[in-house]
């Protein structure tokens, strides 16, 4: 357990859904982040939040649309998604210093999400 | 632009051999370089980081260094063992002051008893 969660932890849906994938971190960490990881791809850092407050959107399109309501949730609210947006979706948070480059991320287990 | 490239084919080693997985880059001066673990349906774990000014990390059987003239990080683990089988990603940090962190697609490791 690394002390981050996600639900769920399988999704399928098609492409006129709505759905959200949801984070939650018990670390006291103050930065969270949503990555989009392909086969044989790179993860891809979709979005950052640091103290509540979006700091990074990586050109992710409009069908992807993040919520961080407090410093423990994040969410990914999902809508007319595409065939190729199926993927693992990992959270992760770390404990950001202002003006530092980042300790280690503690990621989570993931959502594979299947979009038909 | 900014690329990573660490080796894409799978590395098999007989257990008890010291495993060897490279990380190279281009167009960057990372001040932070990071390893991490995954394994098959799990997120990334987190395992060394190394600074620019350090030239190795060592953390039980784990060794990273960091060449920042060749702009290549050398991973190794010695006295492997099957357990170590994974997927292991290296990270560098964008350079920009955020908090962004760029992943290689990562190195699968096959440990064979």
């Amino acid at each position: 357990e690394t002390g981050v969660t996600q639900t769920p932890r399988h999704l399928v849906m098609g492409m006129t859904n709505k759905k959200s994938l949801k984070c939650e971190q018990h670390l006291g960490h103050n930065a969270m982040y949503w990555y989009k990881q392909s086969a044989k791809k790179p993860l891809e850092l979709m979005f950052v939040y640091s103290l509540e407050e979006r700091v990074e959107n990586n050109s992710v399109p409009s069908r992807f649309s993040p919520e961080c309501p407090n410093s423990s949730h994040l969410f990914l609210h999902l809508h007319t998604l595409q065939p190729e947006d199926s993927a693992l979706y990992l959270c992760a948070s770390s404990q950001e210093v202002i003006g530092g480059r980042s300790n280690e991320q503690f990621f989570g287990p993931g959502t594979r999400l299947t979009v038909l | 632009s900014q690329k990573i490239e660490q080796n894409s084919e799978a590395l098999n080693i007989q257990e008890g051999k010291t495993a060897t997985l490279t990380c190279n880059y281009t167009n960057y001066s990372p001040a932070y370089l990071q390893w991490y673990r995954q394994d098959p349906g799990r997120g990334p774990v987190f395992l060394l980081l190394i600074r620019e000014n350090e030239k190795e990390k060592r953390k039980e059987r784990l060794k990273v260094t960091f060449d920042t003239t060749l702009k290549q990080s050398l991973f190794h683990i010695t006295a492997s063992q099957p357990a170590d089988s994974a997927t292991y990603l290296c990270a560098l940090d964008s350079g920009s002051g955020t908090y962004k962190y760029i992943f290689g697609t990562g190195t699968r490791l096959k440990v064979l008893a």
